[in-house]
């Protein structure tokens, strides 16, 4: 079974760019959640989608935005990038919807996309 | 704020002898405590998982306490292998969501 992969697999912008980052889940698993990972803060999330729907946010400004398509497939999008967007990217998915107490539905990781800003 | 910390951020074990890498959570909502490894150039991989209603996992060499009074975990790998060398992410997981409060990682070194 392919794991979750990520494209492109590293990418240089410049300031007040902006960049579109892909990300495709296992398959059959509908939730896919982002996040970005910096030396001083580890991995912050930054959003979550299920069944084409964005189900939680995390607290990043409005220049972040996703979305999901019909197959799982899943973008995310930088608008006018600075210089502390330079991050690796994480995408993970998961196979199904919420988990109650005392289960978790285990997340998968993709390998990153590392997003360089100068 | 960060609401899974990780203090230290790296570790330096001798093969064979145990590794014990600590994290500190100030959310008690949090309900499922996860520990995650990564090696560089890949994306993080799940190595094992505790609920909050128990206070010890264990997996192989791989064990996870939790201590619910103090807000603490710590994963302990016995006996440590050089294969162990990576970063060591704590997370954890609020009840009704998918997302993950992770740590800033320790860096684990398993000397031969």
């Amino acid at each position: 079974k392919a794991g979750v992969t990520q494209t492109p697999r590293y990418l240089i912008k410049t300031r007040g760019q902006q960049v579109t980052l892909s990300c495709s889940p296992i398959s059959g698993h509908r939730s896919v959640s982002w996040y970005q990972q910096t030396p001083g803060q580890g991995l912050q999330f930054l959003f979550e989608y299920f069944s084409e729907t964005q189900r939680n946010k995390g607290n990043f400004p409005g220049r972040f935005s996703g979305r999901q398509f019909s197959n799982s497939r899943s973008e995310m999008n930088v608008s006018t990038l600075e210089l502390g967007d330079s991050a690796l990217y994480l995408c993970a998915s998961s196979l199904q919807g919420l988990a109650g107490g005392g289960s978790y539905n285990e997340q998968f990781f993709g390998p990153g996309t590392r997003l360089t800003v100068l | 704020d960060q609401q899974v910390k990780q203090n230290s951020p790296s570790l330096s074990v001798q093969e064979g002898r145990i590794s014990i890498l600590n994290c500190d959570y100030t959310n008690s909502m949090f309900d499922y405590f996860l520990w995650y490894k990564k090696y560089p150039a890949e994306g993080p991989t799940f190595l094992i998982s505790i609920s909050s209603i128990k206070d010890k996992n264990e997996d192989g060499r791989f064990t996870v306490f939790l201590n619910k009074s103090a807000k603490h975990l710590s994963l302990h790998i016995v006996p440590s292998q050089p294969g162990d060398s990576a970063v060591y992410f704590c997370a954890a997981r609020v009840t009704g969501a998918n997302n993950l409060f992770f740590g800033t990682g320790t860096r684990l070194t398993v000397i031969p």
